[in-house]
């Protein structure tokens, strides 16, 4: 089946870095992705939906500048943790729709701890 | 709005055992119904879905019913295996494509 990648698999950075992770979908077009964040035992809560060529639309309570989503081609798009705390510290999910709409698939997630 | 409660867990079983894991929802208009699995440092699969009341979504010997008297979406499997060990995620798409919905995951564990 199609594959979506996320790079990297774990990151670990100081207070006030920022931090970029990948999503790539490997063997398909995608033209909307969808970022999650995940908290331990908790659900995945949906963070921004990615478009390509256009800008992210965020949920009700995130910070647009603080995540900064960029999907500038139709098979990758980027999030970028911006001078980030240990609250921010979490677990982030992609996950890539096929151009019919038909099928979405997710990456394998990338663990982020913030020091 | 859109929400879905997920039994929690961590569940625990035998092999062999019969599996039930609850998923209840609340939607505005139909939604369709999902359950995904999560194996350890792995991204979430699609284990079955169904996109109408009275579907039954199967795969891999899981069954789910959509259940819109109940507004349920319950995973069983007649017999467990220690593969099927793993983290289960019931979950909704109403409106906006491909926007999901997710319960809060069930771990379950099956034990030889």
């Amino acid at each position: 089946g199609a594959v979506v990648s996320q790079h990297p698999s774990r990151v670990i950075c100081k207070s006030g870095t920022s931090v970029k992770i990948e999503c790539r979908s490997l063997d398909f077009q995608a033209t909307t992705m969808f970022w999650y964040r995940q908290f331990p035992k908790q659900s995945l809560m949906l963070m921004a939906t990615s478009n390509e060529g256009s800008k992210a639309t965020y949920e009700q309570g995130v910070e647009k500048d603080k995540f900064l989503i960029n999907h500038a081609s139709l098979t990758l798009s980027t999030l970028t943790v911006t001078s980030a705390h240990p609250e921010d510290s979490s677990f982030y999910i992609c996950s890539a729709i096929t151009s019919d709409g038909h099928e979405q698939y997710f990456g394998p997630g990338t663990r982020l701890t913030v020091t | 709005g859109n929400s879905v409660t997920q039994m929690e867990g961590p569940v625990t079983l035998s092999e062999e055992a019969f599996l039930t894991i609850n998923c209840t929802y609340t939607a505005t208009g139909y939604p369709s119904l999902f359950w995904y699995v999560q194996y350890p440092g792995e991204g979430l699969q699609l284990l079955l879905k169904a996109t109408k009341a009275d579907d039954k979504g199967s795969n891999k010997g899981f069954e789910a019913t959509y259940r819109k008297e109940t507004t349920s979406f319950h995973l069983e499997k007649g017999s467990v295996q220690v593969s099927d060990s793993a983290v289960y995620f019931c979950a909704l798409s109403a409106g906006t494509l491909g926007r999901l919905y997710f319960g809060r995951g069930t771990q379950l564990t099956v034990w030889p």
